[in-house]
């Protein structure tokens, strides 16, 4: 089965724009989390998505949101880009119905200038 | 809350052991272990459910002592593949929640 897939891999976006990032998950699996790495802040839970409803969601602003479609691929937008949203995003796909093991996408390295 | 790991940073000669631990103020029900090989996504090693059964493969294992509120990931004889930062996971209504990350230097 190929991999969970992350588009774009860089993004280089000026504060005050907005950025969409895509998520495919592997193929079967129904759920999606994304995540923000930092140095500092380590991995942080950003929200969970399964059959189109988010599910689950973490301690960020509404800025950052997210959304799922029928085939299970997902989008994560921030808008109005503040330099700390600077980060590696990485989605990963489940499925729930067999164990809680998460595969991690190569994510997307966002620079926020 | 964030699970706490502890050490932050681990250096190994290649054959030696390490041991990696996880501890949360919360009542644990499960446990995920990951590794992230520098400029890689994180990598599933393993869970570990409530019961305190203990889990491995190749010489990674680990245990969960959910009286205590931790887990202990092993690792034995060390090779340099081993490299990278560990972290744990612990669900929390739903959501994965890791710790800050353990990193592993594994030295020839």
């Amino acid at each position: 089965k190929a991999g969970v897939t992350q588009t774009p891999r860089y993004l280089i976006k000026t504060r005050g724009q907005q950025v969409t990032l895509s998520c495919s998950p592997i193929s079967g699996h129904r759920s999606v989390s994304w995540y923000q790495q930092t140095p500092g802040q380590g991995l942080q839970f950003l929200f969970e998505y399964f059959s189109e409803t988010q599910r689950n969601k973490g301690n960020f602003p509404g800025r950052f949101s997210g959304r799922q479609f029928s085939n299970s691929r997902s989008e994560m937008n921030v808008s109005t880009l503040e330099l700390g949203d600077s980060a590696l995003y990485l989605c990963a796909s489940s499925d729930p119905g067999l164990t809680y093991e998460q595969y991690f996408g190569p994510g997307t390295r966002l620079t926020v200038t | 809350q964030q699970p706490v790991q502890s050490p932050q940073a681990v250096i190994l000669r290649e054959g030696e052991d390490a041991v990696i631990n996880c501890s949360s103020s919360k009542a644990l029900y499960s446990v995920h272990w990951y590794r992230q090989k520098h400029g890689e996504a994180p990598v599933f090693l393993m869970i570990l459910l409530k019961g305190g059964e203990q889990k491995g493969h190749d010489k990674i294992s680990a245990s969960f002592n959910e009286k205590k509120q931790q887990s202990s990931l092993y690792l034995t004889a060390s090779q340099l593949s081993y490299s990278g930062t560990y972290f744990c996971g612990t669900e929390e209504m739903g959501k994965l929640i890791f710790g800050q990350g353990t990193t592993l230097q594994v030295k020839p």
